[in-house]
C-alpha cells in the first residue's frame, strides 16, 4: 500500500519567513496531493491540492510543487503570520483508490 | 447547509460497551469516511461508503462497524470498547472519489476506560 513520510515533525518560524514542508510517497499510481490545515481542537480543512498532470500551483500566500519522479510534493508558505499556526497534513490518494493515505502532521509556530 | 455533523463531541466509556458514532451530511455526498486520529499519527481510515448501501474497509477496521441506509446518514458503532480505541474521531464526505474535496465534521473525543 501507499506510504506517506511527512517533514519536519516541528517547524517554527519568526513571522514574515517563509515556510516549507515536505512530503515523499511511495506509490507512482498516486495522483492526488491535498494539503490540509488543522487548528487546535479544529477539524482538518482543505487549504490547496495539486493533481499529477500539473507542477506547482499557488493561492496567494501558499504554494505546493510536485515532483513525480522523485516521488515528492511541497507546501511552501510566505510572509508567515501568526495564524498560520496549526498542524498541516499532506495526503496522497492514488485515482482508482477510495482510501488516502495520510502524513503524520507538521506543527507550524509561527512567533510574532 | 449544516454540511458534515457529528454527535456527540464528547464521549467516555468503560470497557466492553457499545455505542454508535453519529455522522450526517446535508450536502447530498456520495461518498463519506471515518477517520481516527491519533497523537503523531496522522489521519487513519476506518471505514468508507460510495453510496448508501455500499461500505468497504479501510486502513483500521478491526473493532468497528458501519453501515449506509441513506445518502444522508454514516453511523460508526463501537461494539466492545477497548481503551485502544481512544482516539478523535472524524467523519468527512465528498462529493464522488476523495480526490473530491473532502469536507471533514467537527470530530467526537472517545475516551475508553
Amino acid at each position: 500500500g501507499e506510504n506517506v513520510e511527512q517533514h519536519p515533525s516541528t517547524l517554527s518560524v519568526q513571522e514574515g519567513d517563509s515556510a516549507v514542508i515536505k512530503c515523499t510517497y511511495s506509490d507512482s499510481a498516486s495522483n492526488y496531493f491535498p494539503w490540509y490545515k488543522q487548528e487546535l481542537g479544529k477539524r482538518p480543512q482543505l487549504i490547496i491540492d495539486i493533481r499529477s498532470n500539473v507542477g506547482e500551483k499557488k493561492d496567494q500566500r501558499i504554494a505546493v510543487t510536485l515532483n513525480k519522479t522523485a516521488k515528492h510534493f511541497s507546501l511552501h508558505i510566505t510572509e508567515t503570520q501568526p495564524e498560520d499556526s496549526a498542524v498541516y497534513f499532506c495526503a496522497a490518494i492514488r485515482g482508482a483508490s477510495y482510501i488516502p493515505t495520510f502524513g503524520r502532521g507538521t506543527s507550524l509556530i509561527v512567533h510574532p | 447547509n449544516a454540511g458534515v455533523t457529528q454527535t456527540p463531541k464528547f464521549q467516555v466509556l468503560k470497557t466492553g460497551q457499545s455505542m454508535t458514532l453519529q455522522c450526517a451530511q446535508d450536502m447530498n455526498h456520495e461518498y463519506m469516511s471515518w477517520y481516527r486520529q491519533d497523537p503523531g499519527m496522522g489521519l487513519r481510515l476506518i471505514h468508507y461508503s460510495v453510496g448508501a448501501g455500499i461500505t468497504d474497509q479501510g486502513e483500521v477496521p478491526n473493532g468497528y462497524n458501519v453501515s449506509r441506509s441513506t445518502t444522508e446518514d454514516f453511523p460508526l458503532r463501537l461494539l466492545s470498547a477497548a481503551p485502544s480505541q481512544t482516539s478523535v474521531y472524524f467523519c468527512a464526505s465528498s462529493p464522488g472519489l476523495p480526490t473530491d474535496t473532502q469536507y471533514f465534521g467537527p470530530g467526537t473525543r472517545l475516551t475508553v476506560l
